[in-house]
């Protein structure tokens, strides 16, 4: 399977932040590389998928970019509603995995 | 609006089946373009693809679960199910259904509707 490094696990953050999280993954994914938001008590909801689309109704502020092996999602200008957890997942073995997450807190 | 939920059986005996049902309203499980998907998170590690099942019926798993895993839908109850046999305190997780969009010329996936999850714990 093809593993990802998800950093940081956690990070403090205050409204107005710029927010950067890594993805790397074991071997070269081209750009076959979403993005998700979760919170508690909620279902997951999709940021960016293909390294760098944002999902219909995604805000400007969310940005994916990266290739290969190394990945990136910024939040820019972070809100209050943007506390939350962060997770990358790689679509491009058929065996679908996912980062280990990232807490914003 | 496309909406997911998924059954609660809570608590699940060692070695017993966890059979678990996603409930799907807004959408088609018929419909092409699309795989339903169950992923899970046990407690501290990262989500864990479990395996899909396509319109037609076309199921793919995650290997690591091969052996105990089986998905099916039932499109008119707009339902898809998971059953996983043997179970031990390593299946405790929270087992979440997705919808993923699914572009066969591109080779693309993505999930984009997920359910809120159901917490299953295994335990005598």
């Amino acid at each position: 399977d093809i593993q990802i490094s998800q950093s940081p696990s956690s990070l403090s953050a205050s409204v107005g932040d710029r927010v950067t999280i890594t993805c790397r993954t074991s071997q070269n994914i081209r750009t076959y590389l979403n993005w998700y938001q979760h919170k508690p008590g909620e279902s997951p909801k999709l940021l960016v998928y293909a390294t760098s689309i944002l999902h219909t109704g995604v805000l400007s502020r969310f940005k994916g970019s990266g290739t290969g092996t190394s990945f990136t999602l910024t939040i820019t200008g972070l809100q209050p509603e943007d506390f939350a957890t962060y997770f990358c997942q790689q679509t491009f073995s058929d065996v679908f995995t996912f980062g280990g997450g990232t807490t914003v807190e | 609006q496309v909406q997911l939920q998924e059954s609660d059986p809570g608590l699940v005996k060692p070695s017993q089946t966890l059979s678990l049902t996603c409930s799907v309203s807004g959408a088609s499980i018929r419909s092409s373009g699309f795989l339903w998907s169950w992923v899970r998170q046990s407690p501290g590690k990262a989500l864990e693809w479990l395996g899909s099942i396509s319109y037609s019926g076309t199921t793919k798993y995650n290997p690591s679960l091969r052996d105990r895993l089986s998905i099916s839908a039932d499109p008119s109850a707009r339902q898809f199910s998971l059953s996983l046999t043997s179970t031990s305190a390593a299946d405790t997780a929270l087992y979440f259904c997705a919808r993923v969009f699914h572009d066969n010329l591109m080779n693309l996936d993505y999930f984009d509707y997920w359910g809120r999850g159901t917490r299953v714990t295994v335990s005598s």
